[in-house]
């Protein structure tokens, strides 16, 4: 079955330490989303990629950086300059275009120790 | 940064009600209007995607209508079950933007 893996489900780091969170699709999707989920909040977007060795900032880039390396795979790096990173996060997927629904992963839970 | 608007936060009915709740959007540069169901501990599923002022869809017991003249849609779950406690999600595409920005979501719960 086709679908958006990301892992690990829960993740644990010290402060200071990059983390970084995968997402594996297997849709043939060109786009590919991380969005952040904090408490009474709506998801917030971080990064998106369009197409293969291509990405943009979205609307909290700043302490994370992402690659786009494969059209299914796009990872996410938590740096130590991110000042909260201890959230949930979903990594999405869609064939572009506004017409398009996104399917979504399971997410990762990260908490900063 | 857009901002897209759900209400209410929460909404607790007992099964078989019918109930509604409305997403509110700006109407300039409107490009498509989504709605996901996300469930405890699963992933966001999509319900709806709906691009066209005046638009109506359905599924099953589910339905949404669209209005982009004045910025609003409404979501409809016609005789809730315990199996549509969810938050359902709402998110906006418009011109200046290529990405989902999303609403904080209204959290249904359906009692037996």
């Amino acid at each position: 079955d086709g679908g958006i893996t990301q892992s690990p489900k829960y993740l644990f780091r010290k402060e200071g330490q990059n983390v970084t969170l995968s997402c594996e699709q297997n849709l043939n999707h060109d786009a590919m989303y991380w969005y952040r989920q904090d408490p009474g909040q709506g998801l917030r977007l971080i990064y998106y990629s369009q197409i293969v060795n291509d990405f943009q900032k979205g609307d909290i880039a700043e302490g994370y950086s992402v690659s786009r390396e494969k059209k299914e795979s796009f990872p996410l790096t938590v740096t130590s300059a991110q000042k909260n990173p201890t959230a949930f996060y979903l990594c999405a997927s869609s064939m572009g275009g506004h017409g398009s629904g996104y399917t979504f992963g399971s997410g990762t839970r990260l908490t900063v120790v | 940064i857009l901002n897209v608007e759900q209400s209410p936060q929460s909404l607790h009915v007992q099964e078989g009600d019918s109930t509604n709740f409305t997403c509110s959007f700006p109407s300039s540069n409107f490009y498509a209007l989504h709605w996901y169901r996300w469930e405890t501990a699963k992933s966001p599923e999509a319900l709806f995607v709906m691009t066209l002022n005046g638009d109506e869809k359905k599924k099953g017991r589910i339905s949404a209508t669209l209005n982009t003249k004045e910025g609003y849609s409404y979501l409809y779950i016609k005789g809730s079950q315990p199996e549509d406690s969810a938050t359902y999600l709402c998110a906006l595409m418009n011109s200046g933007y290529s990405t989902l920005t999303f609403g904080k979501g209204t959290m249904l719960l359906v009692s037996p």
